[in-house]
């Protein structure tokens, strides 16, 4: 069955930090994959996605993610952290190559230090 | 361009009784979802809609869960009578089509149960 799977349940980072959030899914095809960012009290944001061809995939905010598939992995990355950047994140697979029907990882909760 | 609005943001209500959440989806977005949110976990789908047609409810628990989406627009998610267990928080979201369309999600209703 496809899962995924965001091994860190809550990190904590000083602001200008480096940031690194891990991802790993399980599914048998060419996955969708998909970052998005929940601010405490808002819906789900899309941060990036990756279908297809370059494995390094910009999105908002400054961050960026690579997918690797010999790790089955597509961890997020930001450079510099900010303190706005607190909040949770979640990694999501489409099932069957698509944007539908996401499977969602349990989320991984930012936290950033003056 | 406003965004998926969902009321009511907040709801406590006593168990067995009925609690109702209304989604408007983004203008245009023919397909919307209802998801459920557990505490620490990613969001879950209930139902997806393709208009106004429930084409995937199979993880809707229907004996006490229900959805409509009359008109194709606006949507609204029942449960009668809730128990416990249903605090959560409910998300809406809506995409222009399913699946090759990016989702974007509403607020949320946080309901708890008590």
């Amino acid at each position: 069955a496809q899962s995924v799977t965001q091994p860190d349940i809550h990190i904590t980072v000083s602001e200008g930090a480096s940031l690194e959030l891990r991802c790993n899914y399980s599914y048998g095809a060419t996955p969708y994959l998909f970052w998005y960012v929940q601010s405490p009290g808002q819906g789900l944001q899309l941060l990036l996605k990756y279908f297809s061809g370059d494995t390094l995939v910009q999105g908002i905010k400054g961050f960026e993610a690579e997918f690797k598939r010999s790790q089955s992995s597509f961890n997020l990355r930001k450079p510099s952290v900010h303190w706005s950047d607190a909040a949770e994140y979640f990694c999501a697979v489409g099932l069957g190559g698509s944007q539908g029907n996401l499977i969602f990882g349990k989320g991984t909760k930012l936290s950033v230090k003056p | 361009e406003a965004g998926v609005v969902q009321s009511p943001r907040y709801k406590i209500i006593e168990k067995k009784q009925p609690v109702a959440f209304w989604c408007n989806p983004i203008s245009g977005h023919n397909t919307l979802y209802w998801y459920l949110q557990n505490l620490g976990q990613g969001p879950e789908l209930l139902i997806r809609y393709e208009n106004e047609e429930a084409v995937d409810d199979s993880q809707l628990p229907k004996d006490r869960f229900s959805a409509e989406r009359l008109k194709g627009v606006d949507s609204t998610l029942k449960i009668q009578p809730a128990e416990l267990g249903d605090s959560a928080v409910y998300l809406c979201a809506s995409s222009l089509a399913h699946p090759r369309d990016t989702q974007y999600f509403g607020p949320g209703t946080r309901l708890t149960v008590l």
